[in-house]
């Protein structure tokens, strides 16, 4: 158990919906990342928070949006759901700050999410 | 963009083989980190990497980071049933729009026989 926790774990919707998946980090850590693994295009980086402030994008598209609120957990919002966004959704944490092993990432379990 | 290339892409192994994984990149990373994932699962981290040349050992499990900072490997040694999995290799940057982002190989499906 990495200590980050994902909800739901499975979503199902449909075409042009728009849903919210949310992150709590590991106790103590700042840091918060999304990232999508799709089959196709394997583990991508969607974007980074730290301690409730953007801290770098990656190819997240216009129609997802994220934030991290000041208790630290994180919601990814994704809108106008196409069958393509679906994908697993991953939030990883980290402590952040200064020194490279507050970097380390540990990943939590996941959000499948099936567009019809 | 940054790409790594991660080999090989599977590799079908009798228990108590050792294993060897590489990553390449075309960018330098500043870290250098192996993953593994289950099915269903997120990616669990193995090791840590910070420096050029340093080799890390984990158990079972040794990696090392590039003198170039461009490259990584993986050994598993003596592997065991449990080891089956996807590994990943993840190259870290820092500073500027990309700090903390993490840049993923394609991954290497690991089966072992019993």
């Amino acid at each position: 158990d990495s200590g980050v926790t994902q909800t739901p774990k499975h979503l199902i919707t449909a075409t042009g919906q728009r849903v919210t998946l949310r992150c709590s980090p590991r106790s103590g850590d700042l840091s918060v990342y999304w990232y999508q693994q799709s089959l196709d295009q394997g583990l991508q980086f969607l974007i980074q928070y730290y301690n409730g402030e953007e801290r770098a994008k990656g190819n997240i598209l216009e129609r997802f949006s994220a934030q991290q609120f000041p208790d630290l957990h994180s919601e990814l919002n994704l809108s106008s759901l196409e069958l393509g966004d679906s994908a697993l959704y991953f939030c990883a944490s980290s402590a952040g700050g200064q020194g490279w092993s507050y970097n380390e990432q540990f990943f939590g379990p996941g959000t499948r999410l099936t567009v019809l | 963009g940054q790409q790594l290339n991660q080999s090989p892409q599977s590799m079908f192994i009798q228990e108590g083989e050792d294993v060897s994984m590489n990553c390449t990149s075309s960018s330098i990373f500043n870290t250098w980190l192996w993953y593994k994932q289950d099915p269903g699962e997120g990616p669990v981290l193995l090791i840590a990497l910070y420096k050029a040349g340093e080799l890390t050992s984990n158990g079972r499990l040794t990696a090392q980071f590039g003198i170039t900072r461009k490259d990584s490997f993986l050994n598993i040694s003596a592997s065991i049933p449990s080891d089956v999995g996807i590994y990943f290799c993840a190259g870290q940057s820092a500073g500027g729009t990309s700090y903390g982002k993490l840049t993923f190989g394609q991954g290497t499906i690991l089966t072992v026989h019993p």
